[in-house]
């Protein structure tokens, strides 16, 4: 079975700084990975996603995410954020697609930003 | 396109009552998931369709909690009878089968309060 750890519940970063949210997956072949981003009292909002091809994949918003299959992660970056980036942040993992294919979360990361 | 719709937004109830929260997944797609969000569980599969069939339920917390999906377009997750330890947010989402590549769509949630 899949499973996904993002060990930052909480991360603080100043204004223009760059972020770094870390992912690590478990599964036996390479999955789908995805970066999803929530706003208080909103659903939740697909930033990218990773099914194959080029290893790097960006995102809207200015977010770009790499897969590293040697490490089974899958960080979220942003060179300079913004005070609206604050959020949580969660990633997931599927398994390559099928109709009986489903999507586990992680825990989260908590994005608050510094003026 | 509307959108996946959750109703109600908000539901505060006493322990011991029947609760119902509704789902409508966007038009065409054919999996609908239903999560729950605590801030001690993070966000958690409860159970998932496919073409109007159960798939896995496997986490489903107990018989207390049943889900049902009688067509494509709507979908129901029921508590009875409801305690405290259900409050949580609880969200749908759906997933069109003919792209292929896992994404979700969520709605903005329904946050329920047991007394």
């Amino acid at each position: 079975a899949q499973s996904v750890t993002q060990p930052d519940i909480h991360i603080t970063v100043s204004e223009g700084a760059s972020l770094e949210l870390r992912c690590n997956y478990s599964y036996g072949a390479t999955p789908y990975l995805f970066w999803y981003v929530q706003s208080p009292g909103q659903g939740l909002q697909l930033l990218l996603k990773y099914f194959s091809g080029d290893t790097l994949v960006q995102g809207i918003k200015g977010f770009e995410a790499e897969f590293k299959r040697s490490q089974s992660s899958f960080n979220l970056r942003k060179p300079s954020v913004h005070w609206s980036d604050a959020a949580e942040y969660f990633c997931a993992v599927g398994t390559p697609y099928s109709s009986a294919s489903k999507i586990i979360f992680g825990s989260g990361t908590r994005l608050s930003i510094r003026p | 396109d509307a959108g996946v719709i959750q109703s109600p937004r908000h539901e505060v109830t006493e322990m011991g009552q029947e609760v119902t929260l509704r789902c409508k997944p966007i038009s065409g797609h054919n999996s609908l998931f239903w999560y729950r969000q605590t801030m001690m569980r993070g966000l958690e599969l409860l159970i998932y369709f496919n073409n109007n069939v159960p798939i896995d339920d496997s986490g489903m917390p107990e018989d207390r909690f049943s889900a049902k999906m009688p067509n494509a377009s709507f979908s129901t997750l029921k508590i009875q009878p409801s305690e405290p330890r259900d409050s949580a947010v609880y969200f749908c989402a759906s997933r069109p089968d003919s792209q292929n590549t896992g994404e979700l769509f969520f709605g903005e949630g329904s946050r329920l309060t047991v007394l």
